[in-house]
């Protein structure tokens, strides 16, 4: 069976802080593509980064990392010096290479940022 | 990035009546559009999926002749839920993918219905 936990509900910082928002994940796929989706209070989705399963590079873009780690089945995310913009729900979701139309979501961790 | 469409943004609708949810992907064909379900605070859940000029594929547990979807051109997807009722009001999401983007679904912005 495919999972995502993201065990953290909700996270509040204060703007200028780091926060990492957790993502596990569990498959018996050895192909397979994890992501992460930013949904604001407007409610769409904005897609935030793909990584295939066999890329293990962490990766930055601007104020954003992700840490990808397939010995613990993790895929966590980073931002860095948090902005009031950036609260939102974040979700993380997982999809088997074989079968691409299977976005499997977890349930999402709702991050305010106060100023 | 691509863009994908949804109409109307909101609806309130009495029980019994049938609404339409439309999902235009604006500047792309779309081979295949999703349908996803998300009720306050919960994550987003699956529907179906559907390919222009076939018919829909339904997961488990998701009624066909409730939730009925018609994918007739490349561009156009509609999702409409008959005979609504309080129980249906939750968050509607499509999504749409075109086959040179391997993998990566864009959402549209999302519609929520309200059935009183």
């Amino acid at each position: 069976a495919q999972k995502v936990t993201q065990a953290q509900t909700e996270i509040s910082v204060v703007e200028k802080e780091d926060v990492t928002l957790d993502c596990v994940y569990e498959t018996r796929d050895t192909t397979y593509y994890l992501f992460w989706y930013k949904q604001p209070p407007s409610g769409e989705l904005v897609f935030l980064i793909r990584r295939n399963s066999f890329d293990e590079q962490n990766e930055i873009s601007g104020r954003y990392s992700w840490n990808f780690q397939k010995s613990t089945s993790s895929f966590n995310f980073t931002i860095t010096a948090s902005q009031v913009v950036d609260s939102a729900v974040y979700f993380c979701a997982l999809t088997p290479s074989y079968n691409t139309d299977k976005l499997i979501f977890g349930t999402g961790t709702r991050l305010q940022v106060f100023p | 990035g691509a863009v994908v469409s949804q109409h109307p943004s909101w609806v309130i609708c009495k029980s019994g009546t049938s609404v339409k949810i439309e999902c235009r992907s604006l500047d792309f064909q779309a081979t295949t559009m999703f349908w996803y379900r998300q009720f306050p605070k919960q994550s987003l859940m699956l529907m179906a999926t559907s390919n222009e000029g076939s018919k829909a594929t339904y997961e488990q547990g998701v009624e066909k002749d409730k939730f009925l979807i018609n994918h007739a051109s490349l561009t156009l997807s509609t999702l409409t839920v008959t005979s609504a009722h309080p129980e249906d009001s939750s968050f509607y999401i499509c999504s749409a993918r075109e086959d040179s983007s391997y993998n990566e679904q864009f959402f549209g912005p999302g519609t929520r219905l309200t059935v009183l």
